[in-house]
């Protein structure tokens, strides 16, 4: 079924850490978003990328970095993990097509908890 | 660039009752309303959306209309139910285009009494 998968649902570490958050998706999309977003409380977008070897950061400041080596693969990547990262991360992807066709379609999210 | 207000934060209505959350923008060039529907743990999902030519549009019971002159739109929620619960986030895309142009509200929390 074509959708778009993030692991590990949920995630807690400790203060130091690096962690990698996974997302891909079988839908086809070309163009991938990482949200960041506190319970109930309104999405910020970190990143996001156009296609392979495309990223770009997003309105939100971030120490997080991504990839985009595949096209249904987009990771995030925090080196050293701090109690301020903790949130919930939700991946996203758009349909092809003119920027007024896009459709949004998010993953599960990643529930991230910093020790 | 874009900003956009949510009101009101969170609502109360009877099961059976509606329910509207309204929206502003700032850019006058936004062309595209997309609104989202997130339940307790769950992933945000697009429920209805609309673009800037047009005025209202309807899909069973819900509706989004538009006022550009006034740059707000709203969402209805007619005969509502008990699985109508959850956050509602309204959005606006700037003229850029593409969901890297989405602007947020900051959120609805609508809650059915029984």
């Amino acid at each position: 079924e074509a959708d778009i998968y993030q692991t590990p649902r949920y995630l807690v570490i400790g203060t130091g850490k690096k962690i990698t958050l996974e997302c891909s998706q079988t839908m086809g999309h070309d163009k991938m978003y990482w949200y960041q977003q506190d319970p109930g409380m309104e999405l910020h977008l970190i990143h996001y990328s156009y296609g392979v070897n495309s990223t770009e950061k997003g309105d939100l400041s971030s120490e997080s970095t991504v990839s985009r080596i595949r096209t249904e693969h987009f990771p995030l990547t925090l080196e050293s993990a701090r109690p301020s990262h903790t949130s919930q991360y939700l991946c996203a992807s758009t349909t092809a097509g003119t920027p007024t066709n896009e459709k949004l379609f998010f993953g599960s999210g990643t529930q991230l908890s910093v020790l | 660039g874009e900003n956009v207000e949510q009101h009101p934060s969170t609502l109360s209505v009877q099961e059976g009752d509606s329910a509207v959350i309204k929206c502003t923008y700032s850019d006058s060039a936004s062309n595209y309303f997309p609104w989202y529907k997130q339940e307790l743990g769950k992933r945000p999902q697009l429920i209805i959306d609309i673009r800037s030519n047009v005025g209202e549009k309807k899909d069973q019971r819900i509706a989004v209309t538009l006022n550009k002159t006034a740059k707000h739109f709203s969402l209805h929620i007619t005969e509502t139910q008990p699985e109508d619960s959850a956050v509602y986030f309204c959005a606006a895309r700037g003229a850029g285009g593409g969901a890297d142009g989405l602007t947020f509200g900051k959120g609805t929390h609508l809650i059915i009494q029984p």
